[in-house]
């Protein structure tokens, strides 16, 4: 069974800050790994996406991720944060068989303070 | 192009009914699949609808099913409603099974009372 663990529920940076949240995934094969993000009475947004080859991945809005096998991580990081960025973010793994379902973590909350 | 549409927006029902949710899939995208958001649960996976049928299956009560049109769309129906049941229902799609990018619809909120 595969799981997601999101370590911090909420996070809060400066504007300018750098903003790190963190994924640890659990999978029996090599997942596929996912960020997305939502903005309040909204759905979910594709950030990015790890499915295989290089495992640094750059999505939208300037967010970047990292794969890291030996730690079973897939982090987020953008290098200044932006009032904008202000949202909850999901981590989320899939079986590299891509039919299996998303299974998503529970959230980190992201405050931008001014 | 179009993302995915989702109806209604917003539904309070009261116990004891039953609820359609309506999901429009994006412009040929043919699987379609539903999920449940709540404040204690987080999302959940309900079903995934390819080709009109079913090919995966979350750990939900038989109350819950779903359905999938010949033209893609798709409907998840809650009967005999519960008030653990208020959530936001969010469906997504896919250019097809075994494709892993999905795409969100902006959820319908229901509330049960």
């Amino acid at each position: 069974a595969q799981s997601v663990t999101q370590l911090g529920s909420h996070v809060s940076v400066s504007e300018g800050a750098l903003v790190l949240l963190r994924c640890n995934y659990s999978s029996s094969v090599p997942p596929y790994l996912f960020w997305y993000v939502q903005y309040p009475n909204q759905g979910l947004q594709l950030l990015l996406k790890y499915t295989t080859g290089a495992t640094l991945v750059k999505g939208i809005n300037g967010f970047e991720a990292e794969f890291k096998k030996s730690e079973t991580s897939f982090h987020l990081t953008k290098p200044s944060a932006h009032m904008s960025d202000a949202a909850e973010y999901f981590c989320a793994v899939m079986g590299n068989s891509g039919n299996t379902p998303l299974v998503f973590g529970k959230g980190t909350r992201l405050s931008v303070i001014a | 192009k179009a993302g995915v549409t989702q109806t209604p927006r917003y539904l309070i029902k009261t116990r004891g009914q039953q609820v359609t949710l309506s999901c429009s899939p994006i412009s040929g995208h043919r699987s379609v699949s539903w999920y449940q958001q709540t404040p204690g649960q987080g999302l959940q996976f309900l079903f995934e609808y390819f080709s009109e049928t079913q090919r995966n299956k979350g750990n939900f009560p038989g109350r819950f099913s779903g359905r999938q049109f010949s033209n893609s769309r798709s409907e998840m129906n809650v009967s005999t409603l519960e008030l653990g049941d208020s959530a936001l229902y969010l469906c997504a799609s896919s250019l097809g099974w075994q494709t892993y990018e999905q795409y969100f619809g902006p959820g319908t909120r229901l509330t049960v009372t």
